[in-house]
């Protein structure tokens, strides 16, 4: 099994800051990875997919890098909508075995 | 637009079975791979099974361990998951998604307690 890891579990930050979250993943997933952000009492949604795609209507202060084991999501400058939890997941694994990480909170510093 | 609906959950007992529906609408559920994902407060995100568009190709999470089937009615545009011989770690909310490798649609969950 591939395991993910994130980092860190909460984030602190001002509106209008940025913030960087991390996602490793324990062997090499290529870019077969993406990024979901999920708020409170609701279901994720897609933000980024194979790594650095943004998915339909995501705002561009999104943006997602690496690849191989090192993932990178990056919000340019937090919007009051932007608070959450934020997940990684991989896709490369075969037989499907698709693996997610375990959160990053991103919380009003 | 794309929506999915997913029913079924509840309050069971451990042993028991259930069927999970998702209906969907906004587009052809047969034309899609099309996946169940559950999250409890424990162990987080965890990917449960996928149904290739075929209709015939199907993968489990080695948790499953053979108690889960996903299946599709293409008349009734509906995803199901039967789960049988319940157990209290299949606690969480299931979540019906749209997609093979990622989910680019997620119905709103149905949530599943397993207690006696």
């Amino acid at each position: 099994e591939i395991v993910m890891t994130q980092s860190p579990a909460t984030l602190s930050v001002s509106p209008g800051e940025r913030a960087t979250l991390s996602c490793r993943a324990s062997h090499s997933v290529s870019s077969n990875l993406a990024w979901y952000q999920q708020q409170p009492g609701q279901a994720p949604r897609l933000l980024i997919y194979d790594a650095s795609s943004r998915a339909t209507d995501i705002p561009a202060r999104f943006s997602g890098s690496g690849s191989g084991t090192e993932f990178t999501l990056t919000i340019s400058s937090l919007q009051s909508e932007d608070f959450a939890v934020y997940y990684c997941q991989q896709y490369k694994s075969w037989p499907p075995a698709w693996t997610f990480g375990h959160g990053t909170k991103v919380e009003v510093k | 637009q794309v929506q999915l609906v997913e029913s079924g959950g509840g309050v069971v007992r451990p042993g028991t079975s259930l069927r999970l529906s998702c209906a969907a609408s906004g587009f052809t559920l047969s034309s899609y791979g099309m996946q169940w994902v559950r999250q409890s407060p424990g162990k987080g995100l965890e990917w449960v099974a996928l149904l290739w568009s075929d209709g015939n190709t199907k993968f489990y999470a080695d948790s499953t361990e053979g108690r889960f089937t996903i299946s599709r009615d293409k008349s009734q545009n509906t995803l199901f998951l039967e789960i049988t011989s319940l157990r209290a770690e299949d606690t969480a909310v299931y979540y019906c998604v749209r997609g093979v490798y990622y989910f680019d649609h997620w119905g709103q969950g149905t949530p599943v307690t397993v207690s006696s």
